[in-house]
């Protein structure tokens, strides 16, 4: 089973700076990885899948890259409605595994 | 336009199995390729997947829970029902189904969701 660990647990910026949030996984694989981002009382919402591409309708400022273990998905300038939380999954084996998530925060 | 929503009892006792069942629209589990998936999520704490059924009747478990878990497929195609036995207040948590997902090789990620539905486990 596949382990993904997400980083920093809590990160916190200023509305229009720069957001990297990291996902490491246990195993090395290419680029099955997902980010979604949860707000309070809802359903997650796909960012980006297959590493880095981003999901339809979703913001140009959202984007994700990485490979191998390494993964991370960057807010290039933090909007209010931002401020949230974001998980990681993999989808390269069975089962599929989230991280633990990453809470934005002002 | 695809939407999925989940019902079933918000509140069970310990011990008791929990029934969910996830009606969905804009596509079909007769189709193939086709698939849905159950996951939940504690108050405050992260996702975890808990099981996947496909159109040819192809069932995936999370190993750690597969003891207690059932999914089954209706003959219509628009429903899944997930089963979690012997429950207890440490499966208190939001359950939500996923859909529509494509292949069995690997398990996909995940564009449409249900609003989910809370079910607390308490006596």
């Amino acid at each position: 089973e596949i382990v993904m660990t997400q980083s920093p647990a809590t990160l916190s910026l200023s509305p229009g700076e720069r957001a990297t949030l990291s996902c490491r996984s246990s195993e090395s694989f290419s680029h099955r990885v997902a980010w979604y981002q949860q707000k309070p009382g809802q359903a997650p919402r796909v960012l980006i899948y297959d590493a880095s591409a981003r999901a339809a309708g979703i913001p140009s400022r959202f984007s994700g890259s990485g490979s191998g273990t390494e993964f991370t998905l960057t807010i290039t300038s933090v909007q209010s409605e931002d401020f949230t939380i974001y998980y990681c999954q993999q989808y390269e084996n069975w089962p599929p595994s989230f991280g633990q998530g990453t809470k934005l925060e002002i | 336009q695809v939407t999925l929503k989940e019902s079933g009892p918000t509140l069970v006792k310990p011990t008791q199995s929990l029934t969910l069942t996830c009606t969905f629209s804009g596509f079909s589990l007769t189709t193939s390729g086709m698939g849905v998936s159950w996951l939940r999520q504690p108050p405050g704490k992260a996702l975890e997947w808990l099981a996947f059924v496909s159109w040819n009747d192809d069932k995936r478990y999370s190993p750690s829970l597969s003891s207690r878990l059932r999914i089954t497929k209706d003959t219509s195609g628009n429903q899944v029902v997930l089963t979690l036995t012997d429950m207890d207040p440490g499966d208190t948590a939001t359950y939500f189904c996923v859909g529509p997902l494509f292949g069995i090789r690997r398990p996909g990620y995940y564009a449409h969701w249900g609003q989910g539905i809370l079910v607390t486990v308490s006596s």
